[in-house]
């Protein structure tokens, strides 16, 4: 099948800014989405990128390179409760399945 | 409040039993979806219904059943075929398929014994 691959940890500090990379395979790709998952919790949607740029949403950012088969979502103004594991999701040949990445686990000290 | 519940929250089981975890929706989504999410990694699809009667095979469907007799709900039965069945399973929905925003249930926790 398709494989994403994002970076198994990343660690910041409060107030910081953090960027997430996702690149994916180009055959077929449709779509980029993140989403996030508190430890033992549901993965919650932030965001979704179908076209190149960035798309804002308060402190969180999402980009989308096509011609690079790249994606990030950059996290502002860290705190604490930012701290969960982040996945990208891509959505290929417009079918109606997502293809999850391994998730990155994001730790934010004070 | 609308929303997706899962139950059991956790529920174990001794190997060669079939058990079948619940999912409701009351947000009127067309389609249904479960994943498996073992521990640090991703989610993967097992099945996926884009409407009611109607399911689909995901990636790691082998070991389990799905029916999909109502809109609301979407049962997943974890047979004993499934050959390493503890794990995290997550519900979700979506408005319609293909939509990118899937909104998840809290996860049942299966350990099997």
């Amino acid at each position: 099948g398709q494989s994403l691959e994002q970076p198994s940890e990343v660690t910041a500090v409060e107030g910081a800014i953090v960027q997430i990379n996702c690149t994916y395979q180009t055959s077929g790709f449709y779509g980029l989405s993140w989403y996030q998952q508190h430890d033992g919790g549901a993965p919650t949607f932030l965001s979704y990128n179908g076209l190149d740029g960035l798309e804002e949403t308060g402190r969180f950012s999402s980009f989308l390179s096509r011609s690079d088969s790249y994606g990030y979502l950059l996290l502002q103004e860290l705190q604490m409760k930012d701290s969960a594991s982040y996945f990208c999701a891509v959505r290929y040949n417009a079918g109606n399945m997502l293809t999850f990445g391994g998730g990155t686990r994001l730790m934010v000290k004070p | 409040d609308g929303g997706i519940t899962q139950s059991p929250k956790y529920l174990f089981r001794k190997e060669g039993q079939n058990v079948t975890l619940s999912c409701e929706q009351n947000l009127n989504h067309d389609a249904m979806y479960w994943y498996r999410q073992d521990p640090g990694q991703g989610l993967r699809l097992i099945y996926y219904s884009q409407i009611v009667n109607d399911f689909q095979k995901g990636d790691i469907a082998e070991g389990y059943s799905v029916s999909r007799e109502k809109k609301e709900s979407f049962p997943l039965t974890v047979t004993s075929a499934q050959k390493n069945p503890t794990a995290f399973y997550l519900c979700a929905s979506s408005i319609t398929p293909g939509r990118d925003e899937q909104f998840f249930g809290p996860g049942t926790r299966l350990t099997v014994l």
